[in-house]
């Protein structure tokens, strides 16, 4: 079974800096997805970014992007220029090739964004 | 864009009481998924299905049973509820093949369960 963890409960962000969060996870898989998702005070689950494994180049998206390193399974997520409405709860997802595959969750690292 | 709806969006029941959560997927979409995330804490896999039929199974409870209809909505019911179940209920649905633009799943809103 695939395990995702984000050993960061809590992190914090002065506004227009820069933040990592940090993901590992543990699979025996050659094929899989990486998602981070963010879920604010509504606890709608937002879709961030992602990152499909065969795929070297880190994927980007706007003030978003992320360092994949497939071999130490790494997967962090930067922010950069961060804005009052990032503030909210990330979770790292890992999320198997093949049909109808579940998402796993990390538990999460919540972003405290101050002025 | 049609996104994913869940109905109730809020729901109280009585401890040993029974509650149907349902979901619609977004058109097309073949796979539903079920998660509950407790206050604090990160969603937690329940069950799914792809084409109407059971396709993986996680920590749910004996008392939990869904299933998916040929519409592909699906209806997640729960029996005799205990105060521990009191939770946010997320459905989640995507395409079962993914593809170079289809990888990920789309969320509901979620149903917000408490038991009193």
């Amino acid at each position: 079974a695939q395990t995702v963890t984000q050993s960061q409960p809590e992190m914090s962000v002065q506004e227009a800096e820069t933040v990592t969060l940090s993901c590992t996870y543990d699979t025996s898989e050659s094929d899989y997805y990486l998602f981070w998702y963010k879920q604010p005070p509504s606890r709608q689950m937002i879709l961030v970014i992602r990152q499909e494994a065969y795929k070297q180049q880190n994927a980007t998206e706007n003030r978003f992007s992320v360092n994949f390193q497939k071999a130490a399974k790494s997967f962090s997520l930067k922010i950069s220029d961060s804005q009052l409405g990032d503030a909210a709860m990330y979770f790292c997802a890992y999320r198997s090739w093949g049909t109808a595959s579940k998402l796993t969750f990390g538990t999460g690292t919540r972003l405290q964004v101050t002025l | 864009a049609a996104g994913v709806i869940q109905s109730p969006r809020h729901l109280i029941k009585e401890k040993r009481e029974t509650a149907t959560l349902k979901c619609y997927p977004i058109p097309r979409h073949d796979t539903v998924y079920w998660y509950q995330q407790g206050p604090g804490q990160d969603p937690q896999f329940l069950i799914s299905f792809y084409e109407k039929m059971q396709s993986d199974k996680g920590s749910i409870p004996d008392r939990f049973s869904a299933q998916q209809f040929s519409d592909y909505h699906s209806e997640l019911n729960m029996s005799s509820l205990e105060l521990g179940d009191s939770a946010l209920y997320f459905c989640a649905s995507s395409l079962a093949v993914q593809t170079e633009t289809n990888t990920e799943a789309f969320f509901g809103q979620g149903t917000r369960l408490t038991v009193v």
